[in-house]
């Protein structure tokens, strides 16, 4: 069974820094792309950063370009997301998703861990 | 940067047939997603590549892409089906990928 577990969230001030982490298993990690999607209370899905197997490829959303670093390790089957300079309009459910491979689309998701940016 | 515009909401009589609209320039040359997202869940692919169905989605779930517009249509609407719609495609000139605002789907 594929499983996605995010963790790493938590209440950070405006400023601060914060590392997701998404730990997957039951599918070969290393042969998929990944990406970070973000979800605003009561807002509409918002993508993050995508990397690729490999990492060679790495892409960010304009809002979080600079601040944010995706990365990978393999070896451990996890994806991680470095936050840095957060501010209240980061405050979001944060969501890991694989990449199928199709065409972009996403057809596992975590559950989502909430970073909440408040002071 | 490329955009996709959805209504708000959508309404629809338990047994009939609902059509949710994604809108984008020329987006029949794009490869259109749909997601179905209940609340305090994550959200789950319902239809890739256009018209697709993952396994494990039932049938009365389909898309089409053509011109300027993508649908995502739920034929014989259950209650189960009330939720919020994503579409979604990847937007190769700025390598992002690229979300709907969201459709939240009432069933009546």
């Amino acid at each position: 069974e594929v499983q996605l577990v995010e963790s790493g969230g938590g209440l950070v001030q405006p400023g601060g820094s914060l590392r997701l982490s998404c730990a997957t298993s039951g599918f070969t990690f290393s042969s998929y792309n990944m990406n970070w999607v973000r979800q605003a209370p009561g807002k509409g899905l918002e993508w993050v950063s995508y990397i690729s197997s490999s990492s060679g490829t790495i892409y960010y959303a304009d809002s979080v370009k600079g601040r944010f670093t995706i990365s990978r390790d393999n070896a451990k089957n996890s994806l991680y997301l470095q936050m840095n300079s957060l501010t209240d309009k980061d405050t979001a459910v944060y969501y890991c998703a694989r990449d199928s491979g199709d065409s972009g689309s996403d057809d596992y998701w975590g559950q989502g861990t909430l970073v909440t940016v408040s002071s | 940067s490329y955009e996709l515009t959805q209504p708000l909401s959508v309404s629809v009589a338990l047994g009939q047939t609902a059509r949710i609209t994604c809108g984008g320039n020329n987006i029949r040359s794009q490869s259109v997603h749909w997601y179905q997202q209940k609340p305090g869940q994550a959200p789950v692919l319902v239809i890739y590549r256009n018209n697709n169905r993952p396994s494990g989605i039932p049938e009365r779930f389909s898309g089409s892409n053509s011109g300027n517009t993508a649908t995502l249509t739920i034929s014989r609407a259950q209650a189960e089906d009330e939720a919020d719609y994503y579409c979604q495609v990847w937007d190769s000139n700025s390598a992002h990928v690229v979300f709907g605002g969201g459709t939240k789907l009432t069933v009546l």
